[in-house]
């Protein structure tokens, strides 16, 4: 029973589509996000959502549009595809946001990665 | 802002030898910290976690990490490297943003 998941696991499109990417967590966690890592394995934060309100909001392009009908589920829509979005998106959860300092509540729990290809 | 720099891009290492890689961190005040491992083609995963108990913090398939206030680093070590450590490693700092990784290849 997968505790985060995401589909689909690889996507293949091209320029100029609009494509989502969807996310479930399992685990009863407050928290979900969205990571981007690129070709060089960097991996940047995009968005996070806690219990449905958007928290962190990165300097992503507006084609990006997070949307969580409810805590367990964070979707990634994106608009207008573009070549450099080529990447592995990874979703992930974590019981609380920033839970301070004696923290089990930061530790994040990833999906196994959307990889999208435009063409 | 807090943030983190993994000062070498890429480790190569021999079997049996050690693992030192290495995490600065920049906080305003006492962060938590973390190590996650990505094997090739795979997820993240959870290596170890430094919230206060303890300095010396052991985690997973025998990595440790040792918290230096003083020097503001967070360092991931191993006794000695087994070739299924290869994989990239990540240093976290608690506002999940991730530093840009250390590559680790085992040489046999």
């Amino acid at each position: 029973d997968t505790a985060v998941s995401q589909t689909p696991k690889y996507l293949v499109t091209q320029m100029g589509n609009d494509k989502s990417i969807k996310c479930e967590q399992n685990l009863g966690h407050d928290t979900m996000y969205w990571y981007k890592q690129d070709s060089k394995k960097f991996l940047k934060i995009m968005f996070s959502y806690n219990n449905k309100e958007l928290i962190i909001n990165e300097t992503v392009p507006n084609r990006f549009s997070p949307k969580s009908p409810d805590k367990a589920h964070l979707n990634l829509h994106i608009n207008s595809l573009e070549l450099g979005d080529s990447a592995v998106y990874f979703c992930a959860s974590s019981q609380d946001l920033m839970g301070g300092f004696h923290s089990e509540a930061n530790v994040l729990t990833f999906g196994a990665g959307s990889r999208l290809t435009v063409l | 802002a807090q943030s983190v720099t993994q000062l070498d891009s890429h480790v190569s290492v021999s079997e049996g030898t050690p693992v030192l890689l290495r995490c600065n961190y920049s906080s305003s005040y006492s962060p938590s910290l973390f190590w996650y491992v990505q094997h090739p083609n795979k997820g993240l995963q959870l290596l170890l976690k430094y919230t206060s108990a303890a300095t010396l913090v052991k985690g997973i398939n025998g990595f440790e990490a040792e918290f230096k206030k003083s020097e503001t680093s967070f360092h991931l070590t191993k006794p000695s490297a087994h070739m299924s450590d290869a994989a990239e490693y990540f240093c976290v700092v608690n506002d999940m943003r991730f530093g840009a990784g250390t590559r680790l290849t085992v040489k046999p």
